[in-house]
């Protein structure tokens, strides 16, 4: 099956710098990679999704990048603010199998 | 918001009790999930329904099983809880288009003393 790793466990950024979290998987044949914000106490909320054909995709300040042939991808935050700060998780889904793995998740502190 | 209600959102029981935790969506989404959450492990997947009275097991299924006998409602239940089994259940859906997110309900917290 798949396997995910998240790193790192936990960052800390000063307000208005960039945050980098990266993941890696081991299947080749995973397609599909979605990151979830969970903020305390509350459900995990997607928040950007990349699928195998593209290598890039933003949302305002939120960007994913994938490399297919190294197995990672990468949340890149950029001009954090103070409600940036949440636990983020990746995943990844293996074409034509409809469960989801996780990574570990990665705790954003950012501070003002 | 995707239409998902989790019931109950917090019980406390005792070891050995069954507990059934209870999973309703409006969305008509053919696809639904038990995740647990424990610090450090992330979510895990517990079971996952891919339609009426199809189901199947996840990476951590052992001491639970689940029903799905109407679209809308996927239960999960802990015949015997033990306190290991303490932990935050989130359920989510997503729907039979390729390549579409899961989107998760606002969790159960279950504390089994």
């Amino acid at each position: 099956g798949e396997n995910v790793e998240q790193h790192p466990s936990t960052l800390s950024v000063q307000e208005g710098d960039s945050a980098v979290i990266k993941c890696t998987y081991s299947d080749s044949a995973s397609n599909y990679f979605p990151w979830y914000k969970q903020e305390l106490g509350k459900r995990p909320q997607l928040i950007i999704d990349i699928r195998s054909n593209v290598g890039e995709k933003k949302d305002q300040r939120i960007a994913v990048t994938l490399n297919k042939t190294a197995k990672h991808f990468s949340l890149h935050i950029t001009e954090t603010q103070p409600e940036d700060s949440a636990v983020y998780f990746c995943a990844a889904r293996i074409f034509g199998n409809e469960k989801l793995t996780f990574g570990t998740g990665t705790r954003l502190t950012i501070i003002p | 918001d995707a239409g998902i209600t989790q019931s109950p959102r917090h019980k406390v029981t005792e070891t050995g009790t069954p507990v059934t935790l209870r999973c309703h969506q409006t969305e008509n989404h053919r696809y639904m999930y038990w995740y647990r959450q424990d610090p450090g492990h992330g979510l895990r997947l517990i079971h996952y329904s891919y339609g009426v009275k199809d189901t199947d097991k996840g990476e951590v299924s052992d001491g639970y099983s689940v029903s799905r006998s109407k679209t809308e409602d996927f239960l999960l239940t802990l015949e015997s809880a033990t306190s290991s089994q303490t932990s935050v259940y989130f359920c989510a859906i997503s729907s039979e288009v390729l390549n579409q997110p899961q989107h998760f309900g606002d969790g159960t917290r279950l504390s089994i003393l």
